[in-house]
């Protein structure tokens, strides 16, 4: 693995099944994010994790949890899908420690239809 | 909250035309960043300004950060099919820890 990697790449789901979008980085940064991009919305950050173990809620989290058991893994789970949902997911991370600059690095994305 | 505005929205340009793409902060931010997307990419990370009144220059793109923190442009001079994509501007919120992003500008380039 380098950088970061999402999975899947896409994904089409009925309304109110439960799906869960992962994220892996190998670059021991501490600080995740999950973003969703919709047309002329830009990126909307849903929830975020500053290091292993703690997590918070970012500007439009409802519909959605996370977790953060080890620093390299932040998986987002959708509990019971919705239409609303439709859109392009993003994870991201950091380094927020020896003075790094505070660039974010992004995954591919996934691509989820909620039908 | 705060929030981070760009304008325009859409600009279409011919190639070789210049193009600028503005940023707005309701609030004084500590550095401002900006990340490019290409269509059916994911934003990479371009440059971050930290300083007052700061420019910085990457080839034909020409970065600004306002004297008062609050406002940034980029300015691409001569566009090329290359540069087309969405330009994001981020803020960092007050704790640093989150990024605002704004809607962000997508350039097309007609060849």
């Amino acid at each position: 693995i380098a950088g970061i990697t999402q999975a899947p790449t896409s994904q089409i789901l009925a309304a109110g099944r439960r799906m869960t979008l992962r994220c892996t980085q190998d670059m021991r940064h501490n600080a995740m994010y999950w973003y969703r991009q919709d047309l002329g919305l830009g990126l909307r950050l849903i929830h975020y994790s500053n290091t292993a173990g703690t997590t918070g809620k970012g500007e439009v989290p409802d519909g959605y949890s996370v977790s953060r058991a080890n620093t390299d893994d932040f998986p987002l789970t959708l509990a019971s899908a919705v239409p609303s949902q439709t859109s392009v997911y993003f994870c991201a991370s950091r380094v927020t420690s020896g003075g790094a600059q505070n660039e974010q690095f992004f995954g591919p994305g996934t691509r989820l239809t909620v039908l | 909250g705060q929030q981070v505005m760009q304008i325009p929205q859409y600009q279409h340009v011919q190639e070789g035309e210049d193009f600028t793409t503005y940023c707005n902060s309701s609030t004084t931010l500590s550095n401002i960043q900006w990340y490019k997307q290409r269509p059916g990419g994911h934003p990479v990370f371009l440059i971050q300004l930290v300083k007052s009144g700061e420019v910085k220059k990457q080839k034909r793109l020409t970065f600004q950060f306002g004297e008062a923190k609050k406002n940034s442009s980029l300015h691409i001079t001569a566009t090329q099919t290359t540069d087309v994509g969405t330009y994001f501007c981020a803020g960092p919120e007050t704790s640093g820890s989150r990024l605002t992003f704004g809607e962000g500008t997508q350039l097309t380039v007609n060849p």
